[in-house]
Parts: C-alpha cells; sequence; structure tokens
C-alpha cells in the first residue's frame, strides 16, 4: 500500500511543473486524494484535493492559494497530477499526495521536492 | 479563516516520561481534529482521528482527547521512537494545520 510522487526539481520562476502520484495497492478509485506542501517556514500547507468519481471527481483548492494550482486523476492508471503554472520561489517546498478514504490522510507519499530558482 | 495553535513550540522530556500536547482551533470544530507524527526526512504519519480514535497499528500509548476548541495529544510513556514533531489538523472546514509541537530528549 503505498503513494508514490514524482515530477519534481529545479524550475525557473514563471516555468510550470506537474507533480505525478502514483497509488498502488489500496482503493484508489474510491479515495480522496488531497496534495500538501511542507516549507520550513510555513509548515504544512494543504493545497487541494479531487474526490472520487461516486463524488463527481470534484476538485477544490485552499482559499489561500491563487488559480495556479490544477489537480486531476486518471483512476485508469491509479494516477493522480498535480500541475502548478507561474512558479514563484515561495512555492518552493516538499509537495506531498495523501490519500483519505475512512480517515483522513491516512496513507502518505514520500514527496518530491521542488526549487523554484533562477 | 482558521487559527490552529500547537503548544507549547518544543517539549522537552526524557523516556519513559508522560507527554501532553495541546491543539487549540479559533473555531469550533466539534470532533474533527486528527494528529500526525513526523521524524525527519519522512512523511507525516497519522496517528488519531476523530480527536479520539487510533489509526491502525498505532500503539495505545498514544491517546487524543478534547473536542469543540481544545484538543491533547498524550503519549503515556514516552519511547526512544516517539521523539518526532507532531501536527494536529481539523477538518471541520477544509483542512488546517497546526505549526507542530517538537518532542525532544531533555
Amino acid at each position: 500500500v503505498q503513494l508514490v510522487e514524482s515530477g519534481g526539481g529545479l524550475v525557473l520562476p514563471g516555468g510550470s511543473l506537474r507533480l505525478s502520484c502514483a497509488a498502488a495497492g489500496l482503493d484508489f478509485s474510491d479515495s480522496t486524494i488531497h496534495w500538501v506542501r511542507q516549507t520550513p517556514g510555513k509548515g504544512l500547507e494543504w493545497i487541494g484535493h479531487i474526490r472520487s468519481r461516486g463524488i463527481g471527481y470534484t476538485a477544490a483548492y485552499s482559499e489561500s492559494l491563487e488559480d495556479r494550482f490544477t489537480i486531476s486523476r486518471d483512476d485508469s492508471q491509479n494516477m493522480a497530477y498535480l500541475q502548478i503554472n507561474g512558479l514563484k520561489t515561495e512555492d518552493t517546498a516538499m509537495y506531498y499526495c495523501a490519500r483519505s478514504l475512512e480517515a483522513p490522510f491516512d496513507i502518505w507519499g514520500q514527496g518530491t521536492m521542488v526549487t523554484v530558482s533562477s | 479563516e482558521m487559527v490552529m495553535t500547537q503548544s507549547p513550540a518544543t517539549l522537552s522530556l526524557s523516556p519513559g516520561e508522560r507527554a501532553s500536547l495541546s491543539c487549540r482551533t479559533s473555531q469550533n470544530i466539534r470532533s474533527s481534529l486528527a494528529w500526525y507524527q513526523q521524524k525527519p526526512g519522512q512523511a507525516p504519519r497519522l496517528l488519531i482521528y476523530d480527536a479520539s480514535t487510533r489509526a491502525t497499528g498505532v500503539p495505545a500509548r498514544f491517546s487524543g482527547s478534547g473536542s469543540g476548541t481544545e484538543f491533547t495529544l498524550t503519549i503515556s510513556s514516552l519511547q526512544s521512537d516517539d521523539f518526532a514533531i507532531y501536527y494536529c489538523q481539523q477538518y471541520n472546514n477544509w483542512w488546517t494545520f497546526g505549526q507542530g509541537t517538537k518532542v525532544e530528549v531533555k
């Protein structure tokens, strides 16, 4: 049972990035998948989530974030994605995906590091 | 805006001692609170949800209590593996994390 993130790296300010979250061994299609980021300064910050097909694949995002983040999923591949556009230096963080089903955030990936710098 | 306040920021204790960590919310969240443990280089791990329900595989020395705006995580007898950072999270109104309490060896 695991989630594995990928796609992080060094990006120039203003650039875009798509992070991936691969699921294995869990009930992916019924799970809500969240994206969370962590920085030394701001701690853990919920970015948003995408719900399951049974709840209409609805996505929701933190009100404190700009509309630069888009979450999607592909249940046929057991994958979720986080698209980030217009990257800023303050987006530098470790990005995690996590799932909630019967309990909140009971499975987390190991994280993928995003560094925004010129 | 929901504000989460964890205290203390750092708790210095010896193995075998009892740890009590506090989490306060700026709004009534009923029992919609979780606790996570994070060790260096690792993702957070769910310990407690619905304020007092232990997650699968979590030792019985971890317990959660509270409702409304005041919550407590108690570790009855600290083991060497328990020295870590602990975060609370509310999920009554979207999802918000506290700033964490570091439990360190005295």
